[in-house]
């Protein structure tokens, strides 16, 4: 089955600086890739996702990088904000997310203003 | 609130006690997932319905956590003659057939204390 691998596991950086977390995945056939946000207490919210047939996606000051080839993505965070603060999941799905969506363990990343 | 509901909120029971967790999914949504969570880690799946037909139970669904769909709606998640290690979040999760990747929005989750 597929295992999804998770560095850093914790994360510190000054505001305004930015983050990066990055993850491999073993299968092959994984094609779709989110990125969730988890706050202590709260539910895993969607931030931004990419499919294989992308190498690159930007939402303002979130941006994902996949390298099939290498079978390794990552989670750039620009301009972070204390808010950004909280517990940052990469995932790895064979079928689109359609199916089984398999999690990484998980990055805390704290915001020091 | 029209996103995905679970009730209860938090459990606390017994050893060897029986438990049930309902989870409702966004009204369109067909697909319904379970997943479970321990502290600092992440979600690790338990099983997924494409409307009340379950399609895959994880290794992790022993013989004691039976998941139902019947109406292709809520669903409810049982646990039975619970251990301590069953203590956990029990997440629920919804998505919707026809768009090229499947987003998976999740509940607020339901959190079990096994004593």
């Amino acid at each position: 089955g597929e295992n999804v691998e998770q560095h850093p596991s914790t994360l510190s950086v000054q505001e305004g600086d930015s983050a990066v977390i990055k993850c491999t995945y073993s299968d092959s056939a994984s094609n779709y890739f989110p990125w969730y946000k988890q706050e202590l207490g709260k539910r895993p919210q969607l931030i931004i996702d990419i499919r294989s047939n992308v190498g690159e996606k930007k939402d303002q000051r979130i941006a994902v990088t996949l390298n099939k080839t290498a079978k390794h993505f990552s989670l750039h965070i620009t301009e972070t904000q204390p808010e950004d603060s909280a517990v940052y999941f990469c995932a790895a799905s064979p079928s689109g997310g359609y199916q089984k969506v398999t999690f990484g363990t998980g990055t805390k990343l704290q915001v020091i203003p | 609130d029209t996103g995905v509901s679970q009730d209860p909120r938090h459990k606390i029971t017994k050893r060897g006690q029986n438990v049930t967790f309902r989870c409702d999914p966004i009204s369109e949504h067909n697909r319904l997932y379970w997943y479970r969570q321990t502290l600092g880690q992440g979600p690790e799946f338990l099983t997924y319905f494409q409307n009340e037909a379950q399609l895959e139970k994880s290794r992790l669904l022993s013989d004691r956590f039976s998941a139902e769909r019947p109406k292709g709606s809520f669903s409810t998640l049982e646990i039975q003659r619970t251990e301590q290690g069953d203590s956990a979040m029990y997440l629920c999760a919804s998505s919707l057939d026809g768009l090229p990747t499947d987003t998976q929005y999740f509940g607020p989750g339901t959190r079990l204390t096994v004593l």
